[in-house]
């Protein structure tokens, strides 16, 4: 059954950093979100992507945040300065058919 | 406006035997859907189960059954059989006509041997 990859698992970054979080979703999925946990804490929506725009975000993703997709098979989360507040599990997913909405293993983001 | 509703942040059950963890939701969307997903200590989201708003059967997938009751807004996951596997987080979430899923806040599942 086709996944949403996510790369890295794990990444450690110090304060002030940029960091991009890639993600592979389905193919032929048209449809593309990221998701935070931080630590203990519940599931919040970031962003969706749709036709390569955003249509819609949540107040959490402020400027610091960008999301991309820059070929036909990844879709980036970049985050500019990191501050240690966006230590957190990123989740991206992506929705279409025939699989429905499918979520990535996730990237556990460390900010040092 | 979606809302998702645990109401129990930790369950205990012994091995072998069967658990419900309850979710209630509210929504105004003619059409949704609600998924249960475990999510172990080590992070991973996995999906467990879907429930369509008009589908006619309760969803099973193996010892997982979601105790759909659409009047009372409740969808209700129960394991049967618990296993020490079964130790995790487990997120009762929303998806709307919209664009969001909607979390709840989760309940921690501790199996015991």
């Amino acid at each position: 059954e086709p996944e949403v990859t996510q790369t890295p698992s794990h990444q450690v970054t110090q304060m002030g950093q940029e960091v991009i979080l890639r993600c592979v979703p389905i193919s032929n999925h048209l449809y593309f979100y990221w998701y935070r946990q931080i630590l203990g804490q519940k599931v919040e929506f970031l962003v969706s992507f749709y036709n390569n725009e955003i249509s819609e975000k949540s107040e959490i993703f402020d400027d610091q945040f960008s999301v991309e997709r820059p070929d036909g098979s990844n879709f980036t989360l970049k985050i500019r300065s990191t501050k240690l507040e966006d230590s957190a599990m990123y989740f991206c997913a992506s929705k279409g058919a025939p699989y429905g909405y499918t979520f990535g293993s996730g990237t556990r983001l460390t900010v040092v | 406006a979606q809302k998702i509703t645990q109401t129990q942040p930790g369950m205990f059950v012994q091995e072998k035997e069967a658990v419900t963890l309850d979710c209630t939701y509210d929504t105004s969307d003619p059409s949704y859907g609600l998924f249960w997903y475990k999510q172990p200590s080590s992070g991973e989201m996995i999906f467990l189960i879907y429930q369509g708003s008009y589908d006619q059967q309760n969803a099973t997938e193996g010892r997982y059954s979601l105790n759909f009751q659409k009047a009372r807004k409740s969808a209700n996951l129960v394991i049967s059989a618990s296993q020490l596997g079964d130790s995790a987080m487990y997120f009762c979430v929303l998806a709307g006509t919209g664009n969001q899923f909607y979390f709840g806040t989760g309940t921690s599942l501790t199996v015991i041997p």
